[in-house]
């Protein structure tokens, strides 16, 4: 039973533009989130973060809002870069364990 | 310097086989995990351990065996191996539970 789920697995964007990543989550004990980046044959590399407490958190090109009463966290890119073309997960923390969801892969068209 | 780093990348082996995936960090933290990243592309905890000591065991088959010589190093051993253990298995350490996960690059296992 996947507790955090990410329903878009991919997101096309042209760059420049915005690129928003959500992901949705059924467990309410948790208590703090995270979006990790991967590329291709590499390990998942920390991106960004948000405690339950906040509803946004904020670093560079990269913003996380959390919606507690929606059970609901987005992530927004901008502007985005063909760097940034990877995949992204969401992750969220119980009781020392991360659970994550299936990816979002994004695509920075030139 | 690879601050995670799991050895071999790649492990072709033949059903019921016994194999060893290594993992060493070299940052300095206390606690180290194994994840498998399934066909589906989700990532799930296998274990945890915090300064040697094992935290966190999933639902994992008993097959599957954590070892963790010094803090730097957390090694998964798996017995009489299935095709279902066909996976990429990553290592991740972190400071503390309280604190982001470094990952490794992760190793392809594919069992025939």
């Amino acid at each position: 039973d996947q507790q955090v789920k990410q329903n878009s697995p991919s997101l096309s964007v042209q760059e420049g533009r915005i690129s928003i990543l959500n992901c949705d989550y059924t467990n309410s004990m948790f208590d703090y989130f995270l979006w990790y980046k991967k590329y291709p044959a590499e390990g998942p590399t920390f991106l960004i973060s948000i405690s339950s407490i906040k509803d946004k958190n904020e670093d560079g090109r990269f913003t996380v809002f959390l919606n507690k009463s929606a059970k609901h966290l987005s992530l927004h890119i901008v502007p985005s870069q063909p760097g940034d073309s990877a995949v992204y997960f969401c992750a969220a923390r119980d009781d020392y364990k991360l659970s994550f969801g299936a990816g979002t892969t994004v695509t920075v068209r030139a | 310097d690879t601050a995670v780093s799991q050895t071999p990348k790649y492990l072709v082996t033949q059903m019921g086989n016994d194999k060893s995936i290594k993992c060493e960090q070299n940052l300095g933290h206390d606690t180290m995990y194994w994840y498998k990243q399934d066909s589906k592309k989700f990532l799930k905890i296998m274990f945890s351990y915090n300064n040697k000591e094992l935290i966190i065991n999933e639902t994992v088959p008993n097959r599957f065996s954590p070892k963790s010589p010094d803090k730097a190093h957390l090694n998964l051993h798996i017995n009489s191996l299935e095709l279902g253990d066909s996976a990429v298995y990553f290592c991740a350490s972190s400071q503390d539970y309280l604190n982001e996960q470094f990952f490794g690059p992760g190793t392809r296992l594919t069992v025939l």
